[in-house]
């Protein structure tokens, strides 16, 4: 099992650019996740699913658009990308008979300019 | 949601035993403590999680006071691959999932 990747690794963004972060998982989780992580600071919820085409919203979601068509992937959107949205962007998946054991992605290191 | 606070840092000698303290002296009869480590560079790793009573696995050991006000993640010789942030996060069945990570203990240790 490759677990959960994330791509790119590394990302540069003028401002006001869009983009979307990629995130896939193969452990057939109904449960995935984003999280931001800036400098020095813990990890903060973004957006989550509890399957394929239901999504809501976390603790920062403004700015960012998710949507889930399959059980593999949860891809993040950046409409218009902002300095503030500088950060790293983790993904995370988990069985929802089971969401006590996370597994996260190695993450995508976001730097808009 | 109720909270926890942990040392920022702690420091340890290779191979000698590790003990990471967290409050959480509002937390409800329904919350889980879940333990997380992050090593430099990666995403967060599930390391140990209890209700009410010590747990052991392969990586470290839970103890949880009997008022569950507080807990101390074990771990039993600190290697240097154990060097990373701690985080101690209060999860209950309602939060669907959803981790809130505080700031965590930054763990060092020494050769």
């Amino acid at each position: 099992n490759a677990g959960v990747t994330q791509t790119p690794k590394f990302q540069v963004l003028k401002t006001g650019q869009s983009m979307t972060l990629q995130c896939a998982q193969d452990m057939n989780h109904e449960y995935m996740s984003w999280y931001r992580q800036d400098p020095g600071m813990g990890l903060r919820l973004i957006h989550y699913s509890v399957g394929a085409g239901i999504t809501d919203q976390g603790e920062v979601p403004n700015g960012y658009n998710v949507s889930r068509s399959t059980t593999e992937d949860f891809p993040l959107r950046l409409l218009s990308a902002a300095p503030s949205q500088t950060s790293v962007y983790f993904c995370a998946s988990s069985s929802l008979r089971s969401t006590d054991t996370q597994y996260f992605g190695p993450g995508t290191r976001l730097t808009v300019l | 949601d109720a909270k926890t606070t942990q040392p920022n840092s702690m420091e340890s000698n290779e191979e000698e035993p590790v003990h990471l303290p967290c409050n959480h002296s509002t937390i409800s009869g329904t919350d889980y403590i879940h333990w997380y480590r992050q090593l430099p560079s990666q995403g967060p790793e599930y390391v140990i999680h209890g209700l009410t009573s010590n747990v052991n696995n392969r990586m470290a050991s839970l103890a949880i006071a009997e008022d569950r006000k507080s807990s101390t993640l074990i771990l039993h010789r600190a290697t240097l691959r154990d060097a990373a942030v701690y985080y101690c996060i209060l999860m209950n069945g309602g939060s669907w999932g959803k981790l809130q990570f505080g700031a965590g203990t930054q763990v060092v240790v020494t050769p």
